[in-house]
């Protein structure tokens, strides 16, 4: 089955400043990664999710890369504001394939520091 | 809509004890996923359903029972409850796995085995 590593597990940022957050995984036929963002207390909500026939994708302040090749995914979050503080969790999965869902990271808690 | 609907939201069990914990979909997804999540941990995934009168074992079934009777509820049970069940357990749902149509998660209900 697929198998996600997820670095690093705590990021301390100043505000204003990027943070990186990345992931590696296994399954070569993976070709969805999404990425969640779980605030204390709260269910993982999705916040941006790449394609694998695309490289590059952004929305406002984050965005997330993609090397197939490499089979390795990032988000990148510049300009960072203190309500970015969180877990942030990727994950993979295929479609075509079995059903059974989402492939997570274990999470990198987002801390930014005033 | 409502999206994905869990219940209870806490509840504290003894050893040995059963319970189910109720979840419902207003969405007409398809497919249905539990996941347990552990202190800073991610999601692990414990049982999913790719329609009504189907279900399969994810990667942490044991001590889990789910039935899937109808498109919208996926209840789960825990029989014989044992403090390694202590966890975050999140219902999901998706229209289909992977290439864009992401998971939607319910807020969580959190389980502590005594």
């Amino acid at each position: 089955g697929e198998n996600v590593e997820q670095h690093p597990s705590t990021l301390s940022v100043q505000e204003g400043d990027s943070a990186v957050i990345k992931c590696t995984y296994s399954d070569s036929a993976s070709n969805y990664f999404p990425w969640y963002k779980q605030e204390l207390g709260k269910r993982p909500q999705l916040i941006i999710d790449i394609r694998s026939n695309v490289g590059e994708k952004k929305d406002q302040r984050i965005a997330v890369t993609l090397n197939k090749t490499a089979k390795h995914f990032s988000l990148h979050i510049t300009e960072t504001q203190p309500e970015d503080s969180a877990v942030y969790f990727c994950a993979a999965t295929y479609s075509g394939g079995g059903a059974d869902g989402l492939t997570f990271g274990k999470g990198t808690h987002l801390i930014i520091q005033p | 809509n409502a999206g994905v609907t869990q219940t209870p939201k806490f509840r504290i069990l003894k050893i040995g004890q059963s319970m189910t914990l109720q979840c419902t979909q207003d969405m007409n997804h398809n497919y249905m996923y539990w996941y347990r999540q552990d202190p800073g941990m991610g999601l692990k995934l414990i049982y999913y359903s790719v329609g009504a009168g189907i279900t399969d074992k994810g990667e942490v079934p044991n001590g889990y029972n789910v039935s899937r009777s109808t498109t919208e509820d996926f209840p789960l049970r825990l029989e014989l409850a044992a403090p390694s069940q202590t966890s975050v357990y999140f219902c999901a749902s998706s229209p289909v796995p992977g290439s864009g149509n992401t998971i939607y998660f319910g807020e969580g209900s959190w389980l502590t085995v005594v």
